[in-house]
């Protein structure tokens, strides 16, 4: 069936280290892909989104890139802040699905 | 502010109870989802409604049932609680449902304590 795997956490970063985040999706025909950010008790945002291969999502100096050949949509970011700290969550969603498919979630704390 | 409200914010209630959550979707979405967030199962999904239709059914389970009415706002019954229901609930809604690509917008939650 479709899944996400993400990255274990928590990672922790300095303030100004580059970030990256694991992702690998597993689903037949060409699905979309996202990610989802959870602040600290608050619901989940969509961050950016890929709806086709090689398609590139950025967004608040995020970006992910969607890579068929390895079926993987990886998180980056070149200078993370205190206030990026959160969790993290990667999702498909299929053409005629009715629901994402979220990975575990990837908590980020980011000290100063 | 993603536009979607859930009441309420937070739920505490003993074993074998019965609770009611609620949500809004935002103006003009037809679709609603309901997830699940656990320590142990991550997000999963639920159920969702299009229209005050059922649409799709995930993991939930018989205890557990929705309904959207006509108004488009939806409830999320959940019966005979257990300690494991202990978890937060999120409500999403979009425009439609399915098709090629689906935008989902999250509710802050309803994080339920059963003890």
């Amino acid at each position: 069936g479709d899944s996400v795997t993400q990255m274990e956490g928590p990672v922790t970063l300095s303030e100004e280290a580059f970030l990256t985040i694991n992702c690998t999706y597993t689903a037949t025909g060409y699905p979309s892909l996202f990610w989802y950010v959870q602040y600290p008790g608050e619901g989940l945002q969509l961050l950016l989104k890929a709806t086709k291969a090689d398609d590139k999502g950025s967004n608040k100096g995020f970006e992910a890139t969607y890579r068929k050949e390895t079926t993987s949509f990886h998180l980056e970011k070149g200078s993370v802040q205190v206030s990026d700290s959160a969790v993290y969550f990667c999702a498909l969603f299929k053409t005629g699905a009715n629901n994402l498919f979220f990975g575990t979630g990837t908590r980020l704390t980011v000290i100063p | 502010d993603s536009g979607v409200t859930q009441t309420p914010k937070h739920l505490i209630t003993a074993t074998g109870q019965r609770v009611t959550l609620r949500c809004s979707p935002r103006s003009g979405d037809l679709s609603v989802y309901w997830y699940q967030q656990s320590l142990d199962q991550g997000l999963q999904f639920l159920i969702q409604y299009y229209n005050g239709e059922e649409r799709a059914k995930g993991n939930i389970l018989e205890r557990f049932s929705a309904q959207q009415f006509p108004d488009l706002h939806s409830e999320l019954n959940l019966s005979s609680l257990e300690l494991g229901d202990s978890a937060l609930y999120f409500c999403a809604s979009s425009v439609i449902a399915g098709g090629a690509y689906n935008e989902q917008f999250f509710g802050p939650g309803t994080r339920l304590t059963v003890l």
